[in-house]
């Protein structure tokens, strides 16, 4: 089955610092990736569509210039946290589709847990 | 009200049981069902996926759609320890322009815990 690969699996940062997530497609090429942000006992929420080679586009609420996305290349993706702070951390989670059908069904990477002190 | 509601529990039912999983949701334009396992601290794992009403079965997992009560189903039959975990369903519909994007919408997640 398709593998998604995130790394690390978990960081703690310092107030202020930034933090650099990676996620990359092993087995497959991704143009389109997902990052989803999940608190404790509660549903993920899509943060952000990753597009390779152009922007990303970002669900209401979510500030672009804090989760800065890069989708360089058909098989990375990665989600840095500008400035981080206390409330910023959670588990963060990457998906991608085998194919570009919006019926394809997301696989999801293991995830990254993000603590900020 | 929420586009999909799923009852978080927790669960709790003894080893070998048969265990419903159920997900309610108001869009009626939703096609596409899936639902997900997921383990403490870990990614969201693909289980079954169905297209529009009916039943799947894939080992000792079913999946059982019914559109016209706007009602999913996932059923495990002899539970293991080793399904204790979250399970979480997620739908979507076609792209339509009118509000209906295609993204994945998720419930809320089930704690399952099946005890030896």
């Amino acid at each position: 089955g398709a593998v998604v690969s995130q790394h690390p699996s978990w960081v703690i940062c310092k107030s202020g610092t930034s933090v650099k997530i990676e996620c990359r497609s092993l087995d497959f090429q991704a143009t389109t990736m997902f990052w989803y942000r999940q608190f404790p006992k509660q549903s993920l929420m899509l943060m952000a569509t990753s597009n390779e080679g152009s922007k990303a586009t970002y669900e209401q609420g979510v500030e672009k210039d804090k989760f800065l996305i890069n989708h360089a290349s058909l098989t990375l993706s990665t989600l840095t946290v500008t400035s981080a702070h206390p409330e910023d951390s959670s588990f963060y989670i990457c998906s991608a589709t085998l194919t570009d059908s919006y019926n394809s069904p997301l696989h999801f990477g293991n995830g990254t847990r993000l603590t900020v002190t | 009200q929420k586009e999909v509601e799923q009852d978080p529990g927790p669960l709790s039912v003894p080893e070998g049981a048969i265990v419903s999983l159920n997900c309610t949701y108001s869009n009626s334009a939703f096609q596409y069902f899936m639902w997900y396992r997921q383990y403490s601290r870990k990614g969201p794992e693909l289980l079954m996926y169905t297209y529009s009403s009916g039943n799947k079965e894939d080992g000792r997992f079913t999946a059982q759609v019914d559109k016209s009560s706007k009602y999913i189903s996932l059923f495990i039959r002899d539970s293991q320890p080793s399904d204790s975990a979250t399970y979480l369903c997620a739908m979507s519909a076609i792209p339509d322009g009118s509000g209906n994007t295609g993204k994945l919408i998720f419930g809320q997640g089930t704690t399952l815990q099946v005890k030896p």
